[in-house]
């Protein structure tokens, strides 16, 4: 039974098009995080939220937006994607904000061409 | 401003060695927690243990284990009779006020490579 999930696990595009990642987890966790993890395996988070209210933004391009319909689900949306931002995604949930451990989906690994 | 550093970028051992992993943390702050995580050749992250900043007694997992000490803002892993399936990436986190405790800091992880 997958903790936390992820669609697609591989994403291949062009440069310019707009895709999506999809996040459940299924622990009952208040809080679920995306990060980006780039070709040198750096992990660093871009937002946060907790019972579906953003409250980490970490000065992402507003070309990232993620949107948490409810508590078990977090996506992510990206416009006119770059070079840049071919990297592997990742999301995460915890209970109780980041003093307790997180979860991680199993990653999402864009390729932009 | 937090940060983690683990210096060593990667370790190589033969199997049966017992290895080392080194993070440094910096925090203004007295109440914080600590993280070890494994990152496998398939790419899942894994959680291993959470710290908080008032618990500095070491912790021992089978032959995994521990050190945290405050006085030099160290967390270190010791891997005991190392195997071919602990390689892996191992990143070291941090959470603090600073952040609300909403995020975790990540070090740059250390590569960790058993050979047979």
């Amino acid at each position: 039974d997958t903790a936390v999930s992820q669609t697609p696990k591989y994403l291949v595009t062009q440069m310019g098009n707009d895709k999506s990642i999809k996040c459940e987890q299924n622990l009952g966790h208040d809080t679920m995080y995306w990060y980006k993890q780039d070709s040198k395996k750096f992990l660093k988070i871009m937002f946060s939220y907790n019972n579906k209210e953003l409250i980490i933004n970490e000065t992402v391009p507003n070309r990232f937006s993620p949107k948490s319909p409810d508590k078990a689900h977090l996506n992510l949306h990206i416009n006119s994607l770059e070079l840049g931002d071919s990297a592997v995604y990742f999301c995460a949930s915890s209970q109780g904000g980041s003093r307790y451990e997180q979860y991680f989906g199993p990653g999402t690994r864009l390729t932009v061409t | 401003a937090q940060k983690v550093t683990q210096a060593q970028t990667e370790i190589s051992v033969v199997e049966k060695e017992d290895v080392t992993l080194d993070c440094v943390y910096e925090t203004r702050d007295t109440t914080y927690y600590l993280f070890w995580y494994k990152q496998p050749p398939s790419g899942e992250l894994v959680f291993l243990i959470r710290r908080n900043s008032f618990d500095e007694q070491n912790e021992i997992s089978g032959r995994y284990s521990w050190n945290f000490q405050k006085s030099t803002s160290s967390f270190n892993f010791t891997i005991t009779a190392s195997q071919v399936v602990d390689s892996a990436v191992y990143f070291c986190a941090l959470s603090d006020p600073s952040g609300g405790y909403n995020k975790l800091i990540f070090g740059a992880g250390t590569r960790l490579a058993v050979h047979p």
